[in-house]
């Protein structure tokens, strides 16, 4: 199994405070991914990564921005989250390709009073 | 954005009993993966499929590929408890990017 780790893995918040949410893998993949996951929805995508410094928006990227700086971290910001954005996240990162199999983090459970 | 919808979204059976998941688009996709999700864990990819018509077989598990490649069903032979859990679908769309189905929720009674 690929090496990813997430934190925190919990983490509860109130409206209106930034939360950054770290993604860590150790498999020198090229391409990570942020999803949120919610009842009925599956998996959507917030943000990904092709390479270092190179990001862009998936399908819910609305109210979260991302960094990577090395190619082994990938890091996830709510500027200031809001009850909408209380779900799991899962970070993901492949290597072959973008449409390779996903490796997952555990996720982190975010709750927002 | 492809959509994809999987049916049942929820299943309640019995050990040894047969079940199909289905996984739904009106998009061609290049290939369509298969991830089980269990609580507290990330998906885990079972199997890739990428020919239209393909059938792949992992132990009870039979995984089959839309000959127009917009569909996939998940098969499952004599259900075991420790099949329990989230079957998602995700296919891959011309430009490789994956969009995963809502899911299809599991549950196998002893």
């Amino acid at each position: 199994d690929a090496g990813i780790t997430q934190s925190p893995r919990h983490k509860v918040t109130e409206t209106g405070t930034p939360v950054t949410l770290r993604c860590h893998q150790t498999e020198n993949h090229r391409y990570m991914y942020w999803y949120r996951q919610d009842p009925g929805h599956g998996l959507r995508l917030i943000h990904y990564s092709y390479g270092v410094k190179d990001t862009d928006k998936g399908e819910v990227s609305d109210g979260y921005s991302v960094s990577r700086s090395k190619t082994e971290d990938f890091l996830l910001t709510l500027e200031s989250a809001t009850s909408s954005q209380t779900s799991v996240y899962f970070c993901a990162s492949t290597g072959l390709q973008a449409s390779g199999e996903l490796f997952f983090g555990e996720g982190s459970r975010l709750t927002v009073l | 954005t492809q959509l994809l919808e999987q049916s049942p979204q929820f299943l309640s059976i019995q050990e040894g009993e047969n079940l199909t998941v289905y996984c739904n688009s009106s998009s061609v996709f290049s290939s369509l993966q298969w991830y089980r999700q269990e609580p507290g864990e990330g998906p885990v990819l079972l199997v890739t499929v990428v020919t239209g018509g393909e059938v792949k077989k992992l132990k009870r598990l039979t995984f089959q590929f839309g000959d127009a490649r917009k569909d996939s069903s998940l098969h499952i032979t004599a259900a075991q408890p420790g099949d329990t859990g989230l079957y998602l679908c995700a296919g891959a769309d011309a430009g490789n990017m994956l969009t995963f189905g809502g899911g299809t929720r599991l549950m196998v009674k002893p």
